[in-house]
Formats: C-alpha cells, structure tokens, sequence
C-alpha cells in the first residue's frame, strides 16, 4: 500500500524557473494538503483541498498553485521560483478534515 | 486564524527519565490536538491525539493532556528510549472554517543512552 507518494525527492531550481511537486494517493481520502517546513519554524501550510474541483488557500499561498482534477493527485505548482521557496515540501492526506494526516515523505527544493 | 506555540524548541534527556512538551492555541473554536513525531528524513507521523470533550488521553508510555481554559495542552513520554529521539510536532484544528492543522514550530527530542 503505497499511501502518498511525492515525486520529485530532490531538486535544485534557478531564479525564475518554474516546475511541479506531484502528489498522489491511493486511499480514496477527500482532503489533501501542501505544507512546507523551513528549519525551526514548523509546518506552514501552503494550499489545501477538501475534495476534487474544490482548492483553498492556506497561511502562505503566494508564489504557488494548486489543482484538484481528481481524488488522487495534487499537483502543487512554483512559477517563477525564488530563493525563499528553498525548504522542503510536504503533500498529506485526511479522510476528514479534524482526522489523521497521512504524510508523504517530502520534495526538497533548492532555488538557486 | 489559528495560532500554536510549542515548547521547548530543543529537549535533552538521559535514557529513563521523562520528557514533557507543552503547546498552547489561541482559536477557542479548536477542538482536536494531534501530536506528530518526524524521524530524520521522513514525514510526520501521528502518535496520539486529543479531542476536547476528553482531558486525557494515554497509549502506552505516551500520554496528552488538555487544559482548554487555559488553552495548552502537554505531551508526556515516560522511560524514555533512544528510539523516542525525533522531532516532535503539536498541532490544532476545528471541525469547522479552515478545518486543517495548524502546527507548532517544532521541540527536537534527544534520548541520551
């Protein structure tokens, strides 16, 4: 049982270059999460989503997009990365939403 | 919005003892506290959690607690080992609005054998 699988593990981006963290996971689970981790300051959740066609934003939502065309995949886009996008990613899912999440095991991204 | 404040950032204890963090919320509408452990390059993962209508909660060696006038709550590891080494993560949310977690910055746990 995979559970939630991020791709990629590691990347290095130049100044204004753009690209996609993809998320998937197989537990028919509606709500979906994108939190990132900056060291010593927890996680900060980037955009979320509580079923397909449906995305919100989160505490620091600027800089990135998300889409929701189906259950399974939450694919979190950077355009035009900065240096301050540098940290590492997480993608989780729920069943509900006060519920476990399930992490995947994170995407590092370095903006150089 | 939400906001958790988790202490302390690091904790260092000799293999045995007790380790305890506290967390505190500032939403009164939060009524459900997870604790995550995240062991070096990997996800979070759930070790126990807490809703508001308990004030209490124990698994094993673990256990939470949950004061919500004051708005903490704290969780206890007993005879600690060197596996419970980790970063450790307190988390708030509510069953209504915004309904995801918002999480503590963090409290590094080392288990000295």
């Amino acid at each position: 049982n995979a559970g939630v699988t991020q791709t990629p593990k590691f990347r290095i981006l130049k100044i204004g270059q753009s690209m996609t963290l993809q998320c998937a996971q197989d537990m028919n689970h509606n709500y979906m999460y994108w939190y990132r981790q900056d060291p010593g300051m927890g996680l900060k959740l980037i955009y979320y989503s509580v079923g397909a066609g449906i995305t919100d934003k989160g505490e620091v939502p600027n800089g990135y997009n998300v889409s929701r065309s189906t259950t399974e995949d939450f694919p979190l886009r950077l355009e035009l990365a900065a240096p301050s996008q540098t940290s590492v990613y997480f993608c989780a899912s729920s069943k509900q939403g006060s519920g476990e999440l399930f992490f995947g095991e994170g995407s590092r991204l370095t903006v150089l | 919005g939400e906001n958790v404040e988790q202490h302390p950032s690091t904790l260092s204890v000799q293999e045995g003892d007790s380790a305890v963090i506290k967390c505190t919320y500032s939403d009164s509408a939060s009524n459900y506290f997870p604790w995550y452990k995240q062991e070096l390059g990997k996800g979070p993962q759930l070790i126990i959690d807490i809703r508001s209508n308990v004030g209490e909660k124990k698994d094993q060696r673990i256990a939470v607690t949950l004061n919500k006038t004051a708005k903490h709550f704290s969780l206890h590891i007993t005879e600690t080992q060197p596996e419970d080494s980790a970063v450790y993560f307190c988390a708030a949310s509510s069953d209504t609005g915004r309904r995801a977690l918002t999480f503590g910055s963090g409290t590094r746990l080392q288990v000295q054998p």
